[in-house]
């Protein structure tokens, strides 16, 4: 799987948008990218994933540039409760299994 | 919404004891996962279940470690004899197919002591 590069740590106020980026510069025409998110201990969880035209759900937007190196997770109105560790995973299309990085932990504040 | 459900939230354990860790997967889900994550470290993979087999494991998968379907709706982790280092959460996973997302449960904290 190719390698992906967050920022450590990110701060945002409640309510505007967070815009957290990834860094796949290695990535392959047979890779998807998958957004997960931990808040505190818990389990990881789903986010959203593209391949390579952008996505949007009821979480969260994908954009993922035209050349597929980096993308950007954006959280339209971030509340208190999206403080967790994001990560961004890069997974074959035919794989199973997600290799976590250390994510980026946002932080967001009143 | 379904969910991925574990059982127990937190198990203690003396070291060289066998321990079961328990899961329930999302009912119409066919691939299964185990993952772990050492406090303050990173998540990861121990192996992926479907079809009644092991589909791929890590190298942390080593003969000390066990996984079962043992009925439609369980999915075990059994751990022959646990050392300290083996204390961690455990987290297991479901996903519909194997290339679709996966979905988490809240996890079982071990503690070996």
């Amino acid at each position: 799987d190719a390698k992906t590069t967050q920022p450590p740590s990110m701060d945002c106020a409640e309510g505007r948008a967070a815009n957290l980026p990834c860094n796949h510069s290695t990535i392959s025409g047979n890779e998807y990218v998958y957004w997960y998110r931990q808040i505190h201990s818990q389990g990881p969880q789903y986010i959203i994933h593209g391949l390579k035209n952008n996505e949007t759900n009821e979480m969260a937007s994908l954009i993922i540039t035209e050349d597929r190196k980096s993308s950007t997770l954006i959280l339209p109105h971030a509340t208190l409760r999206d403080t967790a560790v994001y990560y961004c995973i890069v997974r074959v299309i035919t794989a199973s299994k997600l290799t976590f990085g250390t994510g980026t932990r946002l932080q967001v504040t009143l | 919404e379904p969910e991925v459900t574990q059982t127990p939230s937190h198990q203690v354990t003396q070291m060289g004891q066998e321990v079961i860790l328990r899961c329930v997967p999302i009912s119409n889900h066919l691939y299964f996962y185990w993952y772990r994550q050492i406090l303050g470290q990173k998540v990861e993979f121990l192996v992926s279940f479907y079809n009644n087999e092991i589909s791929e494991k890590s190298e942390i998968f080593d003969d000390q470690f066990s996984v079962e379907r043992p009925d439609g709706s369980n999915f075990t982790l059994k751990i022959r004899s646990t050392k300290l280092e083996d204390s961690a959460m455990y987290f297991c996973a479901s996903s519909r197919a194997g290339n679709t997302e996966a979905f988490f449960g809240q996890g079982t904290r071990l503690t070996v002591v």
